[in-house]
């Protein structure tokens, strides 16, 4: 069956440390691969998404995310953090040609000034 | 600007009272979605429709009922059958194997 796992439900950091955020995933092929962010009480943003070709992709707010087949992986990561980033973050996985998307528990990230 | 509108953002629900949720979209998607949120579960599908006049059950549907009657419009009621409305409800469009669109969401509430 097709699933996301994020292990980390909860993750602080300090701010301008490093991040990154694990996503795993279970799917028979090559699927397409997105991370959104959530702020409290409000609906989610796409941060970036992989569909093909170079396996490292920048998104917005100066994130970035690898995927890796081989560890069927797809963690997000940030050079340095700031406190805005503080939120929960979404991987979700949707295989090619189809409408339904299956979403991570997210990870809840906080930032110490 | 394009986007998804959800309305309302706050509702509240008497015992035994059916209410629905609003969403509209003005992006030309295809597909709508409705999804519940509750704390570390992260989101579930109740619905999503790929055309107008047709939708599918999700993984939470029971207590749930949606109309597809134009493209861009796809409203969620909460019937009474549904015995833990309380929750996060966010309506997403898209198109097959593009990023889905979400709004900014509704919280439910039980007085």
């Amino acid at each position: 069956a097709q699933s996301v796992t994020q292990p980390d439900i909860h993750i602080t950091v300090s701010e301008g440390a490093s991040l990154e955020l694990r996503c795993n995933y279970s799917y028979g092929a090559t699927p397409y691969l997105f991370w959104y962010v959530q702020s409290p009480g409000q609906g989610l943003q796409l941060l970036l998404k992989y569909f093909s070709g170079d396996t490292l992709v920048q998104g917005i707010k100066g994130f970035e995310a690898e995927f890796k087949r081989s560890q069927s992986s797809f963690n997000l990561r940030k050079p340095s953090v700031h406190w805005s980033d503080a939120a929960e973050y979404f991987c979700a996985v949707g295989p090619s040609g189809t409408y339904k998307y299956i979403f991570g528990t997210g990870t809840r990230l906080k930032v110490l000034a | 600007d394009g986007g998804i509108t959800q309305s309302p953002k706050y509702l509240f629900r008497k015992e035994g009272q059916n209410v629905t949720l609003s969403c509209e979209q003005n992006l030309n998607h295809d597909a709508m979605y409705w999804y519940r949120q509750d704390p570390g579960q992260g989101l579930r599908l109740i619905y999503y429709s790929q055309i107008v006049n047709d939708f599918q059950k999700g993984d939470i549907a029971e207590g749930y009922s949606v109309s597809r009657e134009k493209k861009e419009s796809f409203p969620l009621t909460v019937t009474s059958a549904q015995k833990n409305p309380t929750a996060f409800y966010l309506c997403a469009s898209g198109t097959a194997g593009k990023p889905q669109h979400f709004g900014d969401g509704t919280r439910l509430s039980i007085l």
